[in-house]
């Protein structure tokens, strides 16, 4: 089975902190990607990777950053916590190339409050 | 934009199959059909996808129609467990690397 691990299912920080969210996949999976999740705006990407050290932007890349050192593992890093990224943010995987039809495997996500 | 249509919510019974439709009546010949789930607080699961035939896994049975214009994911023995939103979803291969979810089917399993 896939496996998708978020470092943390909940996380409270306060504005102005850096906060850094990490995913493990344990499928050799090429390709990585961070999405957040809103009630009423649904599912939207901030940023995906496709190889390690390569990182694309998503719909909402501003004020986020990504790191991916490691095949396995892809970093969310919110330079400059705001309010208004209080989310739930979800990190997937998949493998063949970036638009092949393998689905895409999700964490549990992490529920990130900022105050 | 939206790509599917599936019904707001359903009810089944605990033991019983689910049956849970979806319209895309515009799906293009390279779009895949996705199911996942979400149960509440946990992240999406992926069930399973098909472009044409028809397809079965371990959780799921994805019954597309000739004309590609819908499709129905069978849970074939429904557990109080599976009570969850289920999204439908159309992706094209090779083109189009982000998902997006709609509303979605919230299914209830009752006992």
């Amino acid at each position: 089975d896939v496996k998708v691990t978020q470092s943390s299912r909940y996380l409270v920080k306060r504005t102005g902190e850096k906060v850094f969210l990490e995913c493990v996949q344990d499928m050799d999976h090429e390709n990585m990607f961070w999405y957040r999740q809103d009630p009423g705006l649904g599912l939207r990407l901030i940023y995906f990777s496709y190889d390690v050290k390569m990182k694309e932007k998503g719909d909402i890349p501003e004020g986020y950053s990504v790191s991916r050192e490691k095949k396995e593992r892809f970093s969310l890093i919110l330079e400059s916590a705001s309010t208004n990224q209080t989310s739930m943010y979800l990190c997937a995987s998949s493998s063949g190339g970036i638009n092949s039809n393998q689905p895409q495997h999700f964490g549990d996500g992490t529920r990130l409050s900022i105050l | 934009d939206a790509k599917t249509t599936q019904p707001t919510s359903m009810d089944c019974a605990e033991g019983r199959a689910a049956n849970l439709p979806c319209n895309h009546s515009t799906i293009s010949g390279n779009e895949y059909v996705y199911w996942y789930r979400q149960i509440h607080s946990q992240g999406p699961q992926y069930i399973i996808h098909g472009l044409k035939n028809n397809e079965t896994n371990e959780m799921a049975s994805l019954i597309i129609t000739e004309d590609r214009k819908s499709s129905t994911l069978i849970l074939p023995h429904a557990t109080l467990r599976d009570t969850a939103v289920y999204y439908c979803i159309v992706r094209a291969a090779f083109s189009d690397y982000k998902l997006s979810f709609g509303a979605g089917t919230t299914v209830t399993v009752r006992a």
